[in-house]
């Protein structure tokens, strides 16, 4: 079955620094989507992003945060001045034909 | 706005029938899903359903869909140690995104 993948697996900053979240969707697909699961809660919708623009977001996604399809196959999530309650899992996902294929998640730790 | 609801834990003995309940607010959903999430990993979805649907059977799995109470439940048959992960539900408003549920840890008892 097609893959989304993620890259790092695992991150380690520190407070106040900017983070690059990498992914890369499923090659035929149009959605693209963030979602963050903070450990131990539920996992919540960051952004949609669609025909190269964000299609929806979330109460979550103020300012500091940016995604970006800089290429035909990356989408990125920024995360400027990383603040300590920004440590969680951040999952990407795409969508084809009303599926949601999520990639592994990308373990964000702020210290 | 959309709340999806469902019980925290599960506790079930190796062989018997699982049943995960839950329930959500947005009766327009047009998709009802189920995801698994094992321990470290991403969520792999496991079954979905079409609101127009009452009941879908995929192997172990039955998910049953009563759309007058809002409640959608994933029934996994023969449980096995294997099972032990966390099952979130999740609904589709819209083409755009899921609104997930707290998940529910399944603990399956050797």
């Amino acid at each position: 079955e097609p893959e989304v993948t993620q890259t790092p697996s695992h991150q380690v900053t520190q407070m106040g620094q900017e983070v690059i979240l990498r992914c890369v969707p499923i090659s035929n697909h149009l959605y693209f989507y963030w979602y963050r699961q903070i450990l131990g809660q539920k996992v919540e919708f960051l952004v949609s992003f669609y025909n190269n623009e964000i299609s929806e977001k979330s109460e979550i996604f103020d300012d500091q945060f940016s995604v970006e399809r800089p290429d035909g196959s990356n989408f990125t999530l920024k995360i400027r001045s990383t603040k300590l309650e920004d440590s969680a899992m951040y999952f990407c996902a795409s969508s084809g034909q009303q599926r949601l294929f999520f990639g592994e998640g990308s373990r964000l730790t702020v210290l | 706005g959309e709340d999806v609801e469902q019980s925290l834990f599960l506790s079930v003995r190796e062989g018997d029938s699982s049943v995960i309940n839950c329930t959500y607010t947005d009766s327009s959903s047009t998709y009802l899903y189920w995801y698994k999430q094992e321990p470290g990993a991403g969520l792999q979805l496991l079954t979905y359903i079409f609101s127009n649907m009452d009941m879908k059977q995929d192997q172990r799995l039955t998910v049953l869909l009563n759309k007058k109470d809002k409640h959608l439940s994933l029934r996994i048959a023969d449980t096995q140690t294997g099972d032990s992960a966390i099952y979130f539900c999740a609904e589709s408003p819209g083409a755009n995104n899921l609104f997930f549920g707290t998940g529910t840890r399944l603990t399956v008892i050797p």
